[in-house]
């Protein structure tokens, strides 16, 4: 099974901050990999797919980068709407493998 | 307008069973490969399992592997997971999704449910 590796589990973080979030996979996954946003109490949200595009209605400020095995997203000037926890998720091969969370909180 | 709708959660001892459904609508469910996903109370997501569009294929992760078994009713356009030897650490919120686009699976998943919580305890 693919092993996902996020960093940093959490960080702070004052509004107005660029943030980035890394990934890790634990072998080569292509372009296949997926981010989310969740909220407390709420279902996880699709920001990312295929490791750059923007899922339809997802702000501007957010990206992803990456290929193989690293993996990134920024959000590129963080909005008090935007502190939750977020997941990368490869879509490579099954077993489909999250990774363990960053919570980005505020500072 | 997507919407999925969880039902058939709650109590169940170790050992037991209990079938989860997912009422989808919205979409043409039988073109979409569907997902479930699961979270224990204050954890991260996991994967659970997964199901072709034409119930062709399905797959399972590890955790659950012969105890789990993943269906769906195109007619019905409804979704199930049928849980089977229950376990304590089975205890979690259990999300039902729909894959992203109708020719893979590879771009996530776009819409989830509000979730079906099911606890394991005696």
């Amino acid at each position: 099974d693919i092993q996902m590796t996020q960093y940093p589990s959490s960080v702070s973080a004052s509004v107005g901050d660029r943030v980035t979030i890394t990934c890790r996979a634990s072998q080569g996954i292509s372009s296949w990999l997926a981010w989310y946003q969740q909220k407390p109490g709420k279902a996880p949200k699709l920001l990312i797919y295929a490791a750059s595009s923007l899922q339809s209605g997802v702000p501007s400020r957010f990206s992803g980068t990456g290929s193989g095995t690293d993996f990134s997203l920024t959000i590129s000037s963080l909005q008090p709407e935007d502190f939750a926890t977020y997941y990368c998720q490869q879509a490579n091969s099954f077993p489909r493998t999250f990774g363990q969370g960053t919570k980005v909180e505020i500072k | 307008e997507v919407q999925l709708l969880e039902s058939g959660g709650g109590l169940v001892q170790p050992g037991g069973s209990l079938r989860l459904s997912c009422a989808a609508s919205g979409f043409s469910f039988s073109s979409f490969g569907m997902s479930w996903v699961r979270q224990a109370p204050g954890k991260g997501l996991e994967w659970v399992s997964a199901i072709s569009g034409d119930s062709g294929y399905t797959y399972y992760a590890d955790s659950v592997k012969g105890r789990f078994t993943v269906s769906r009713v195109n007619s019905r356009n409804t979704l199930y997971l049928q849980l089977s030897s229950v376990r304590v650490d089975d205890t979690a919120l259990y999300y039902c999704t729909k894959a992203r686009t109708d020719h893979s699976s590879r771009e996530g998943f776009d819409y989830w449910g509000q979730g079906a919580l099911v606890i394991v305890s005696s």
